[in-house]
C-alpha cells in the first residue's frame, strides 16, 4: 500500500485481557517505530526496530508491553494483562534512510480502550 | 521531563491571518526538527522539517524559523485557512537514535 496501515483501528478490552496491535509499514522501509498517544497529548516513543532487530525499547512502560517484527516488515505490539492506564492511541511510523533523511510516516493509529 | 516545550496550547486565528507556534528544546544533541499536523482520528502527517545548519525553511505557506543559540524553533502558517484547523506538533530527534520527542501540541482554529 501507499502508506502505513494499522489494525484494528479500534479495540475495546476488558481489564486483564491481552491485546495485539498490528502495523504494516511502507514497503521497503527498514525502520519502524511505535508511539503511544494519550488523549490531548503528543505521541511518546515506545520502541524502535531496524529491520527485524529491536534496537531500542526504552520507552515501553512495563514488562507487560512486548513488540516484535520477526521478518523485518509487519510488526505487532502486544500488551498483556491490560490496565486502564493503557488506554491510548497506539501509533506506528516507518522511515528509511536516504535523501529524505529522518522523515517518519505515521499510520492512523489503533485506539485502545480498556474498561 | 519535558524535553520539547510547545506553546500556545490553543490558537484562534482569522482566515488570512498568520498562525505562529513556538517550541523550545533542551537537548543540544537534537539535530532534526519536524512539524506534524494531526486531524481528529488520523495519524500525524509530516508538514515540514529543518536541520540546525539553516535558520529558516519555507514550503508554500509554511515556514520554520530556527534559532540554534536560543534552542527555539517556530512554525509560521501564512494566509491561514479554515482547512488548516488541526493540532500541530513540533518534534525533535537526535542522530541515529531517530525516535521523535514531541511537544504537547497546539490546537489551531482558523475562523472563516
Amino acid at each position: 500500500g501507499a502508506g502505513v496501515s494499522q489494525s484494528p483501528r479500534y479495540k475495546v478490552a476488558k481489564r486483564g485481557q491481552d491485546v495485539a496491535l498490528r502495523c504494516d509499514p511502507i514497503s521497503g522501509h527498514v525502520s519502524l517505530f511505535w508511539y503511544q498517544q494519550a488523549l490531548g497529548q503528543g505521541p511518546e516513543f515506545l520502541t524502535y526496530f531496524q529491520n527485524e532487530a529491536q534496537l531500542d525499547k526504552s520507552g515501553l512502560p512495563s514488562d507487560r508491553f512486548f513488540a516484535e517484527r520477526p521478518e523485518g516488515s509487519v510488526s505487532t505490539l502486544k500488551i498483556q494483562r491490560t490496565q486502564q492506564e493503557d488506554s491510548a492511541v497506539y501509533l506506528c511510523a516507518s522511515s528509511s534512510p536516504g535523501l529524505a533523511g529522518y522523515e517518519q510516516y505515521f499510520g492512523p493509529g489503533t485506539r485502545l480502550t480498556v474498561t | 521531563q519535558q524535553q520539547v516545550k510547545q506553546s500556545p496550547q490553543s490558537l484562534i486565528v482569522q482566515k488570512g491571518g498568520i498562525s505562529i507556534i513556538n517550541c523550545a528544546y533542551e537537548n543540544t544533541a537534537f539535530d532534526y526538527f519536524p512539524w506534524y499536523q494531526q486531524f481528529p482520528g488520523k495519524g500525524p502527517a509530516l508538514l515540514i522539517a529543518i536541520r540546525p545548519d539553516v535558520s529558516e525553511k519555507k514550503e508554500g505557506r509554511f515556514t520554520i524559523s530556527f534559532n540554534k543559540s536560543a534552542k527555539q524553533f517556530s512554525l509560521h502558517i501564512m494566509d491561514s485557512q479554515p482547512g488548516d484547523s488541526a493540532t500541530y506538533f513540533c518534534a525533535a530527534s537526535e542522530g541515529s537514535a531517530r525516535q521523535l520527542t514531541f511537544g504537547s501540541g497546539t490546537q489551531l482554529t482558523v475562523l472563516p
